[in-house]
């Protein structure tokens, strides 16, 4: 199988600290892990490409320098929210792709409320 | 301010009835298509995908039909079941080229009824 694994599956955190959001592939490597927000009731909007060894492709309105991203190994990529607000909270999801194969295996998400 | 699509959709369903989603996609020059099942508290789970240059796709229940003409995918499940209540996504991807960067659709809440 193909199992991506996010860590943690929610944090709570205070407004203006910072939060790391761990995305891995398990049993395969990914040369390119997405990241995607989802607010409640609404679907999964894509914030960044991340590509093991180069700097994230952010999607437009997202702000880089807010969400950091990291993709140092085949097989991890890191989100850091930093200096979080309440309008940060959200449910964040990460998804891998085998290199060459279409199918994009998603992780469980992680629920942050900021307060 | 308020976003679009607060409300999702809902699709109510009797317990072995069939259940029919519809999706509009955004671009026609999309190559890959895909459903997802989404329960709540989870990531988007794989159901189904189909191809541009295919019109139908059967699997375990489901099935996926493309028609590309009017840019519409859906998906119909047979003899619904409890466990099929879920948020379902459509998605699309522009370009092989840019690996799996997905569009995903606005969502259907299906809800089956015992």
């Amino acid at each position: 199988g193909a199992v991506v694994s996010q860590h943690p599956s929610w944090v709570i955190c205070k407004s203006g600290t910072s939060v790391k959001i761990e995305c891995r592939s398990l049993d395969f490597q990914a040369t390119t892990m997405f990241w995607y927000r989802q607010f409640p009731k609404q679907s999964l909007m894509l914030m960044a490409t991340s590509n093991e060894g180069s700097k994230a492709t952010y999607e437009q309105g997202v702000e880089k320098d807010k969400f950091l991203i990291n993709h140092a190994s085949l097989t991890l990529s890191t989100l850091t929210v930093t200096s979080a607000h309440p309008e940060d909270s959200s449910f964040y999801i990460c998804s891998a792709s085998k290199t060459g194969l279409w199918e994009a295996f998603f992780g469980q998400g992680t629920r942050l409320t900021v307060v | 301010g308020e976003s679009v699509g607060l409300h999702l959709p809902t699709l109510s369903v009797q317990e072995g009835d069939n259940s029919i989603i519809n999706c509009a996609y955004s671009n026609s020059a999309s190559d890959y298509f895909i459903w997802y099942k989404q329960e709540s508290g989870k990531g988007p789970q794989f159901i189904i995908d189909i191809r541009s240059n295919m019109d139908k796709r059967q699997g375990q229940r489901v099935t996926v039909l493309l028609n590309k003409t009017v840019k519409h995918l859906s998906l119909q499940i047979a003899a619904t079941q409890p466990g099929d209540s879920a948020v379902y996504f459509c998605a699309e991807t522009l370009d092989k080229a840019a690996g799996n960067k997905l569009t995903f659709g606005g969502g259907t809440r299906v809800l089956v009824k015992p």
